[in-house]
Parts: C-alpha cells; structure tokens; sequence
C-alpha cells in the first residue's frame, strides 16, 4: 500500500498570501496524484489531477507540481473561500486509492 | 447537473447491518466506475471499495473486506454499499463518488470528480 503523508498538518495564512501545501507517496506514484479542497460539512471536490492538471473552472490561484514521490499544491493569493482541508491521494498503484491526511488553511 | 444522493445511513448496534444507497441523476451511472469514501469523524479520508461498470470488478479496502459488498443496478442508475458485522470504527460519513474515465485504458483513473453530501453510519451500543 502506498502512504501519502501529507504536511504540514495545519496551516496558518493571511488573506492575499500565498498558501505552500506538501505531498509526499512512501513510493513513486508518477504523476498519478489528485488534489481535493474539502469545506467543514461538505464533500470533497476535485481541484487538479494528473499532479498539475485543473479541473475546469477551478481558479487559477490554485496549482499543482512535482512528480514521483513529491508534490506541492500552492494557492497563490488566498482568498476568504479557500481556507479549508486539503486532500491529496494517489491513483498510481491501486487497490487501495490512498489519500494522505489532509493539510488544513486556516486564517492567520 | 451532475449529482449524487447517498441515503441509508444511521445508528447501528455492533455486529449490526445496513444497506447505503447512492442515486446518481443528470449522468448515466452505468458510463462510470464507482466508488464508496468514508470519512470518521474528525478524520481523513478512507477509500472503502470500487466497482467497475458492469460490476464484474470489485475491490475492497482490507478493513472492510468479507464485512461489506458493493453492488449497483444500472437500470435504477443507483450504486449499493451493504455492510455487515458492524464495528464501531465503521462509524463515519460515507460518501459515494464517480470514478473518471481512462481512455488509454477504457478503465477508470481512480480519482473521483463527482462526489455524494454524504450519508452518516453511527455504529454504537
């Protein structure tokens, strides 16, 4: 089984900056990594897959890179919506889909 | 619009069952791979099992597996999730969520891009 870590586990931003989330696979996944914002009380939602593709109509604020065991998600200029728990999971080698635990944005 | 409605879920004594049902609407579930999510509370996400389109393919996280089946009718454009032999760390809410398609393959990714609000197993005595 391949284990996402995600870091750090909590993040604290002001409004406007830029937000540096980790991704680390226990081993290489390729670029077989998708990222989810998730808001307390809601589902998940899709925000980049294949480890920098957006999905369509997400801001461009929001991206995604590296490749084989490392990743970032970055939001460039944080706006008031987006402090929420961020997900990444792998889907290089499954069963099973792994996801890491999740980084939360927080208001600084 | 592209949604999915997980019912189903509630309290539940140890070792007892429940059926979650999961009804796709504004897409032809029998298009997709599926799978079951879950998520205790305050914690993070948990992939529980898979079923491809016809259903001849299943898969199931080891902490679930010979307790819960997966199963969908395509007809009713609906997905199941029937567990069994309950444990309290059951407890979470289970979301079902649509698998994206792999055209290299004709098989799914294993990233979700459609998501249920979730149904919420409580498992207590």
């Amino acid at each position: 089984e391949i284990v996402m870590t995600q870091s750090p586990a909590t993040l604290s931003v002001s409004p406007g900056e830029r937000a540096t989330l980790s991704c680390r696979a226990s081993q290489s996944v390729g670029t077989n990594l998708a990222w989810y914002q998730q808001k307390p009380g809601q589902a998940p939602r899709l925000l980049i897959y294949g480890a920098s593709t957006r999905v369509t109509g997400i801001p461009a604020r929001f991206s995604g890179s590296g490749s084989g065991t490392e990743f970032t998600f970055t939001i460039s200029s944080l706006q008031s919506e987006d402090f929420a728990l961020y997900y990444c999971q792998q889907y290089n080698k499954w069963p099973p889909l792994t996801f890491g635990g999740g980084t939360k944005v927080e208001i600084k | 619009q592209m949604q999915l409605v997980e019912s189903g879920g509630g309290l539940v004594k140890p070792g007892g069952s429940l059926r979650l049902s999961c009804a796709a609407s504004g897409f032809t579930l029998s298009d997709y791979y599926m799978s079951w999510i879950r998520q205790a509370p305050g914690k993070g996400l948990e992939w529980v099992s898979y079923i491809s389109k016809s259903g001849t393919t299943i898969y199931y996280a080891d902490s679930v597996k010979g307790r819960f089946t997966i199963s969908r009718d395509n007809a009713k454009n609906s997905l199941y999730l029937q567990m069994n032999s309950l444990r309290a760390e059951d407890t979470a809410v289970y979301y079902c969520a649509r698998d994206t398609y792999n055209q290299f393959t004709g098989g799914s990714w294993g990233y979700m891009d459609v998501w249920g609000k979730g149904t919420t197993v409580t498992v207590s005595s």
